[in-house]
C-alpha cells in the first residue's frame, strides 16, 4: 500500500516563530487532506490540498503531486496551534492513509 | 446535522464483553469511514460504506469487528468478545464522496479492562 512519512516528527517552538511541516507519499493520490489533532483528539480539518497551494489565516498548504509531497506552512505560531498535525492520502477511492503526524509545541 | 457525531464518547468494557458504537454523518453524505487510532499514531483504516453498500472491509482486524449502515445514514460498529488490544479511540468520518474532504466526529474511547 501507499506510504506516507511526516517531518519532523517533534517540533518545539517559541509563539511567534514560523514553521514548515512536510508530508511525502510513495505514489500518486487523488485526495490529500491535512488535520489539526486537539488535545480532546478530535480532528480538526485544515486542508483539502490534492494539488496547488491553499491559504487560511495564518496556515498556508501546498502540494507538489508530480513530486509527491506536500507542505503546511504556519507562521506567527500561537499556543493554541499546539497539537498532532496529519497528513492523510486517498489513493483509491476509500480510505485515507494517515501519516504518523508531527507534535507541534508552542512555548509562550 | 452540523457535524459527525459519535456516541458514547467514552466506553469501558470488561474483556469478553461485546460493546456497539455509533456514528451518525453529516447530512447527506454517501461515504462513511471508520478508523482505530492507538495512542500515539495515526488513524488506521477500518472499513467503508458507500450509502448502505460495505465496499472495503479490508482494515477490519478480525471477525470480531462487524460494522453496519442498513439505511445508508448511521453507522454501528460492533465488536464482539472485546480484549485488552482493542483498546483504541474509534473514529468516524463522512464524505460527499469517497475521494472527497472527510470530516470526522470526536470519536469513541474504548477502554478494554
Amino acid at each position: 500500500g501507499i506510504q506516507v512519512e511526516q517531518s519532523p516528527p517533534d517540533l518545539i517552538l517559541q509563539e511567534g516563530a514560523n514553521s514548515t511541516l512536510r508530508c511525502n507519499f510513495s505514489d500518486s493520490v487523488n485526495n490529500l487532506q491535512w488535520f489539526h489533532q486537539n488535545p480532546w483528539g478530535q480532528l480538526i480539518n485544515l486542508f483539502y490540498i490534492p494539488s496547488g497551494t491553499k491559504q487560511n489565516g495564518r496556515l498556508s498548504a501546498t502540494t507538489v503531486a508530480t513530486e509527491r509531497y506536500s507542505l503546511l506552512y504556519i507562521s506567527s505560531s500561537q499556543t493554541t496551534d499546539s497539537g498532532v498535525y496529519f497528513c492523510a492520502v486517498v489513493r483509491n477511492a476509500g480510505k485515507s492513509t494517515f501519516g504518523d503526524g508531527t507534535t507541534l509545541t508552542v512555548k509562550p | 446535522g452540523a457535524g459527525v457525531s459519535q456516541s458514547p464518547r467514552y466506553k469501558v468494557a470488561k474483556r469478553g464483553q461485546d460493546v456497539a458504537l455509533r456514528c451518525d454523518p453529516i447530512s447527506g453524505h454517501v461515504s462513511l469511514f471508520w478508523y482505530q487510532q492507538a495512542l500515539g499514531q495515526g488513524p488506521e483504516f477500518l472499513t467503508y460504506f458507500q450509502n448502505e453498500a460495505q465496499l472495503d472491509k479490508s482494515g477490519l482486524p478480525s471477525d470480531r469487528f462487524f460494522a453496519e449502515r442498513p439505511e445508508g445514514s448511521v453507522s454501528t460498529l460492533k465488536i464482539q468478545r472485546t480484549q485488552q488490544e482493542d483498546s483504541a479511540v474509534y473514529l468516524c468520518a463522512s464524505s460527499f464522496g469517497s475521494s472527497l474532504e472527510a470530516f470526522f466526529g470526536q470519536g469513541t474511547r474504548l477502554t478494554v479492562v
